[in-house]
């Protein structure tokens, strides 16, 4: 299994309060991406990151931020939760890319925004 | 916009059967479609990666093939068995360069 982490696995917290979703890597792999998966939406993508301190925006963007200070880390930040926004949020890495590699996958941050 | 739709959304066979799962997408501007498996309550698994110049990829039981000119795919499963029990989704690669999922097709092997 590819080496990723995130952290927390498991987050209940309430509406208008700040959150960070932290993804760890050890595969040294260049790109990073934020998916959230919904009922009857499957998976779609939020920001992605292609290097340090290069990043873009997904599909879903509105209300996250992202940062990647070290090759390792990728931080999903929501500033100010909604109930929305609950949801099951996976990392998941890439050496070269979407265009040629395949994703590996964290195991997934479960979200509960009251 | 890419769109990918799998169905059905959910389907169930006796062990030992053979199936297909199917994928369509609306852009044949591809780069490659993948297969992945999701257990409960897991993250998402790769199975296979079929780059837009291939017909098809095997790994072990599992064969994906791809028709980029008409936006199909599918998934053949051989000779089923219960530990298949899972959701399978394709993805693919659009000139975004990133991945678009379809919703999945949860798969149940009875014993």
């Amino acid at each position: 299994d590819a080496g990723i982490t995130q952290s927390p696995r498991h987050k209940v917290t309430e509406t208008g309060t700040p959150v960070t979703l932290r993804c760890h890597q050890t595969e040294n792999h260049r790109y990073m991406y934020w998916y959230r998966q919904d009922p009857g939406h499957g998976l779609r993508l939020i920001h992605y990151s292609y290097g340090v301190k290069d990043t873009d925006k997904g599909e879903v963007s509105d209300g996250y931020s992202v940062s990647r200070s070290k090759t390792e880390d990728f931080l999903l930040t929501l500033e100010s939760a909604t109930s929305s926004q609950t949801s099951v949020y996976f990392c998941a890495i890439s050496e070269r890319g979407a265009r040629t590699d395949t994703q590996y996958f964290g195991p997934g941050t479960r979200l509960t925004v009251l | 916009k890419q769109e990918v739709t799998q169905i059905p959304a959910a389907l169930s066979v006796p062990e030992g059967e053979n199936l297909v799962l199917n994928c369509s997408f609306t852009d044949s501007a591809i780069y490659n479609l993948q297969w992945f498996r999701q257990d409960p309550g897991k993250g998402l698994t790769s199975l296979l990666l079929i780059q837009s110049s291939q017909r098809e990829q095997t790994s072990g039981r599992l064969n994906a093939s791809l028709d980029k000119s008409s936006g199909r795919s599918t998934l053949y499963i051989a000779a089923s068995q219960p530990g298949d029990s899972a959701t399978y989704l394709c993805a693919v690669s659009g000139a975004n360069s990133k991945l678009t999922f379809g919703k999945g097709i949860t798969l149940s092997v009875r014993p």
